[in-house]
């Protein structure tokens, strides 16, 4: 079983659009994140919600909008995107309850915006 | 600030060679720091957290307030070391990683 599962793995579209990406995780987490890692590999943090209540957002454009609707999942939906959205998109989960506690990743959404 | 800084961007070694890769913090609190590894193509794995003081892989990792340093050293590389490494820090609900250090071992 996936711990964290995001769907699509790939994503081609054009500029203007709006596109959503959807995060999963079973580990019973309370927090989740979004990282946008872009072409050289730069993992910068996006969001972060703990209990379905949005505690972190790191200056992203409000085209980019986060929604949890339920702690198990945190769906990113992206509107008019533009050339310089294209990345690799990493969903986390984490469980913020006790100290040191590693985070999950989901498998990437690569995103190429034409 | 909080930050994490890996100052080097490629590191590249022969087999059979020791490595080090090089992670600072600045963090006023008691840190939380961890080692991320990504193999090509892959998603991001735990690989060392610094509660554990643990070897995975022939990794390890020693935490060094006075340096603000976190650096991760393997005394013989593998070249199934090869892969991206990510120092991060932990905080609050917060998670940040530093730029990230590609390994490439070399036969």
């Amino acid at each position: 079983d996936t711990a964290v599962s995001q769907t699509p793995k790939y994503l081609v579209t054009q500029m203007g659009n709006d596109k959503s990406i959807k995060c999963e995780q079973n580990l019973g987490h309370d927090t989740m994140y979004w990282y946008k890692q872009d072409s050289k590999k730069f993992l910068k943090i996006m969001f972060s919600y703990n209990n379905k209540e949005l505690i972190i957002n790191e200056t992203v454009p409000n085209r980019f909008s986060p929604k949890s609707p339920d702690k198990a999942h945190l769906n990113l939906h992206i509107n008019s995107l533009e050339l310089g959205d294209s990345a690799v998109y990493f969903c986390a989960s984490r469980l913020r309850g006790g100290m040191n506690t590693e985070a999950f990743f989901g498998q990437g959404t690569r995103l190429t915006v034409v | 600030a909080q930050r994490v800084t890996q100052p080097e961007k490629l590191l590249s070694v022969f087999k059979g060679a020791p490595v080090e890769l090089k992670c600072n913090y600045s963090y006023s609190g008691s840190p939380e720091l961890f080692w991320y590894v990504q193999y090509s193509r892959q998603r991001l794995q735990l690989l060392l957290r610094h509660i554990s003081r643990e070897s995975i892989k022939g990794f390890t990792a020693d935490l060094n307030k006075g340096e603000t340093s976190f650096h991760l050293k393997k005394p013989f590389a593998q070249e199934e070391d090869s892969a991206m490494y990510y120092c991060a820090l932990g905080y609050g609900n917060k998670l940040v990683f530093g730029a990230g250090t590609i390994l490439r071992v070399k036969s």
